[in-house]
């Protein structure tokens, strides 16, 4: 167990429906990271909250949100889905201060679209 | 921003040869590089990283190297057995934030 909890494990869902991924970071890290993670393809940074307000955006679709909530638990929302949108997505937590130490991934979201 | 491209996309070696994935990234502002070990299905793992102020790192079997001048970074495995098999990302930071090589499926034959 690395800390880092992202439910569902999996999902399958219908093109033009809308998930609800959630993700609770590793005690003690503000930071929280989105990436999907297509088949054959690499880590792709989506967004970055940092102690519930918005740092970085990566590549991100307009149809996808987040969000990172007081308790420090982050959502992200997948809208108007699509065959395409079908992936792993992970969600990793990082700890804070003057070195960036790396990240810990939670287990993923396997996101099916059918 | 920062991109990071990494070689070989895959990589198959005998057990107990040496395997050597390499990365190049852009953003000379730099300064962290993990790599991470995704086994099929599982979570990117830490495996080591290395900060700009240092060239080498070893850990057992395992060594990363450094060349900030040309802005590389090599991931080498000595000794390899099957279970090193898996997908490996050289990573560089830029900011607070992660960006991923696209990776190499390393396959380790017995």
């Amino acid at each position: 167990d690395s800390g880092v909890t992202q439910t569902p494990k999996h999902l399958i869902t219908a093109t033009g429906q809308r998930v609800t991924l959630r993700c609770s970071p590793r005690s003690g890290d503000l930071s929280v990271y989105w990436y999907q993670q297509s088949l054959d393809q690499g880590l792709q940074f989506l967004i970055q909250y940092y102690n519930g307000e918005e740092r970085a955006k990566g590549n991100i679709l307009e149809r996808f949100s987040a969000q990172q909530f007081p308790d420090l638990h982050s959502e992200l929302n997948l809208s108007s889905l699509e065959l395409g949108d079908s992936a792993l997505y992970f969600c990793a937590s990082s700890g804070t201060g003057a070195t960036f130490g790396g990240y810990t991934f939670g287990s993923g979201t396997r996101l099916t679209v059918v | 921003g920062e991109n990071v491209e990494q070689h070989p996309s895959t990589l198959s070696v005998q057990e107990g040869d040496s395997a050597v994935i390499k990365c190049t990234y852009s953003d000379s502002a730099s300064n962290y590089f993990p790599w991470y070990k995704q086994e099929l299905g599982k979570r990117p793992q830490l495996i080591i990283d290395i900060r700009s102020n240092v060239g080498e790192k070893k850990d057992q079997r395992i060594a990363v190297t450094l060349n900030k001048t040309a802005k590389h970074f090599s991931l080498h495995i000595t000794e390899t057995q099957p279970e090193d098999s898996a997908v490996y990302f050289c990573a560089a930071n830029q900011g607070g934030k992660l960006i991923f090589g696209q990776g190499t499926e390393l396959s380790v034959k017995p």
